[in-house]
């Protein structure tokens, strides 16, 4: 089945620094690759997510590529605000409606 | 809000004894996903219901079982409850868009503590 890694575990950087987190997949078969963002206690939260058929996204401050080719994809987080403090989660599926398989996640701290 | 409601917010409990969780998808979604949430696994797939029958199975316990009534909300039943079990349990759903599937909304979930 699919195994998905995610690095690093945790991250600190300053305000206004960027951030990059990276996940590898395992399935070939994989074509939706989804970022969630999960506060303390909280529901995790999509925050973007990519489709196969295109490499790169973006949305303001946060930006998604993937490298089929490679197998991995990574989440960028420009000018970084002390409320982009939380753990951050890839993961993978065959598609929108199935079962997605999550990295460990990432905790990320922004210093002001 | 992501318009996903789970029930109860937080359990506790003691070994040995059986516990029901329930989930409400958001409007007109047809499938329901549990997750497992805990420190040494992370997040989890259990499995997805939809419309009512069972899609796809992942790391669930065989004393752990679930099911999709007509109203589409869904039950999760943990019996025969150890230690291990406590953990956060989530619910998400999705459903259709515009003729596209939207992505999966994750409830609050049900903090489970067994003692």
């Amino acid at each position: 089945g699919e195994n998905v890694e995610q690095h690093p575990s945790t991250l600190s950087v300053q305000e206004g620094d960027s951030a990059v987190i990276k996940c590898t997949y395992s399935d070939s078969a994989s074509n939706y690759f989804p970022w969630y963002k999960q506060e303390l206690g909280k529901r995790p939260q999509l925050i973007i997510d990519i489709r196969s058929n295109v490499g790169e996204k973006k949305d303001q401050r946060i930006a998604v590529t993937l490298n089929k080719t490679a197998k991995h994809f990574s989440l960028h987080i420009t000018e970084t605000q002390p409320e982009d403090s939380a753990v951050y989660f890839c993961a993978a599926s065959i598609w929108v409606n199935t079962p997605l398989v999550f990295g460990k996640g990432t905790r990320l701290s922004v210093i002001a | 809000d992501s318009g996903v409601t789970q029930t109860p917010k937080h359990l506790i409990t003691a070994t040995g004894q059986r516990v029901t969780l329930r989930c409400s998808p958001r409007s007109g979604d047809l499938s329901v996903y549990w997750y497992q949430q805990s420190l040494d696994q992370g997040l989890q797939f259990l499995i997805q219901y939809y419309n009512g029958e069972e899609r796809a199975k992942g790391n669930i316990l065989e004393r752990f079982s679930a099911q999709q009534f007509p109203d589409l909300h869904s039950e999760l039943n943990l019996s025969s409850l150890e230690l291990g079990d406590s953990a956060l349990y989530f619910c998400a759903s999705s459903g259709l868009l515009a003729g596209e599937y939207n992505e999966q909304f994750f409830g609050p979930g049900t903090r489970l503590t067994v003692l």
